[in-house]
Parts: C-alpha cells; structure tokens; sequence
C-alpha cells in the first residue's frame, strides 16, 4: 500500500506569489493534517480536516488556507508568499478525527526567493 | 499558553538505555505521542499515551503522568540507527497537535 503522498517534493517561489501543495493519504485514512516545519524547529500544526470539514486550525494567518476533496486528499494553499514561508510542508494523515497515530509524507520543499 | 519542553540535545552509548524527557502545558489536553525523525526524512510514529502508565513497543517504551504533565520516551538497546531526532506531541480536545522543538539523540559507538 502506498502511503502519504505529496506533490511537488521541491518549490522555489517569488515573494508575493501564491502556491498550491497537494496530499494523498493513505488509502481508507479520513483524517488529513497540515505543518510547517523550519530546520532545527519541531513540525508546527496548520490544519487538520477530516470528511472535509476543518477540525483544526494552528496560529497561522488567514494567507493560509486548505481544503479536503471528497477523496480525502487535500490542498494547502498559500497566498502572498513572504521570504519566511519558506519551510518543509508536510502533510499527515490519519485513520479517524483525532490525531492518535498519523503518518506522514515527505513533505514538500517550499523556497520562497 | 501551550508549550512543550524537551532537552535539545542527548547523548548515548551504542547498546545503552537513554530517556528522553517532555513537559507539556496546554489549554485540553488529549494525548501524548513521540515522533522519530531522521535528517532528510518525515517523522515516523513511534507511540502514543492517553491514560498514565508505560506503553511499550519493542525496544521503546513511553510513559505518561496526566497529573504531572510529564511524559518521557525510554530507548533500550540503543542502535546507532537509533541517531535521530525525537519529538514529543500533543494531541488536544481541539484536534490541534502541538510538536515540541525536539531532541537530537547522538550515538556514540
């Protein structure tokens, strides 16, 4: 079985640019949540949705925004990149509502320049 | 506030027995989870606490005090694969999850 996906692995973006990442998790897995990681930091909670409603939301600004399709994968969308975006994005999933065991994907390189 | 605390770094002899420490102050606390992740890579599921006691998986084993709010991460027989960082996490009422900034584990042979 595979597990989370996540499309691009790697991302240079131009300040004030928008970017969309995508996530597949695992097979039969509803739940989908979102981090931000910067090197040297712990994973920092963004969004979790699960059956497509969103069940949690980390302190980010309103420039970050997610949505989960109806085959559970989802998109993490960023508006107005700033330098400080900049950060591996990973995505995790899990079975049910609450975030017991997630799994996670390789995550995606985010560059802004 | 929410915050997590964790040594930033521990140091261990290959074939040793180390203990990686988290406290932990949030609004609902839920449960607590450790997470391995090795440079490069995503970070793996290692174990999760709901209720105080010791849960143990193989060569590691995490322990709970919901009325200390501690909780630590014990690694037996220590493997130099082992090498990596460790994260603590909890999971709210809320369904956020809250990371602490990690230990980085360093095996000596």
């Amino acid at each position: 079985d595979a597990g989370v996906t996540q499309s691009p692995t790697h991302l240079i973006k131009t300040r004030g640019q928008h970017v969309t990442l995508r996530c597949s998790p695992i097979s039969g897995h509803k739940s989908v949540s979102w981090y931000q990681q910067v090197l040297g930091q712990g994973p920092q909670f963004i969004f979790q949705y699960y059956e497509k409603e969103e069940r949690g939301r980390g302190n980010f600004p309103d420039r970050f925004s997610a949505r989960q399709f109806p085959n559970y994968s989802s998109e993490l969308n960023v508006n107005a990149l700033l330098l400080g975006d900049s950060a591996l994005y990973l995505c995790a999933s899990s079975l049910g509502s609450t975030n017991t065991e997630a799994f996670f994907g390789q995550g995606t390189r985010l560059t802004v320049v | 506030g929410q915050s997590l605390e964790q040594p930033s770094e521990v140091t261990a002899v290959e074939g040793a027995i180390v203990q990686i420490n988290c406290t932990y102050q949030t609004s609902g606390f839920y449960g607590l989870s450790w997470y391995q992740q090795h440079d490069g890579g995503a970070p793996t599921f290692l174990s999760y606490n709901a209720l105080d006691g010791l849960e143990e998986t193989g060569r590691f084993s995490s322990f709970l005090s919901r009325s200390d709010s501690y909780g630590y991460l014990l690694l037996q027989e220590l493997q130099m694969k082992d090498s990596a960082s460790y994260f603590c996490a909890v999971t709210e009422r809320d369904d956020k999850i809250i990371f602490g900034k990690g230990t980085r584990l360093h095996i000596l042979p």
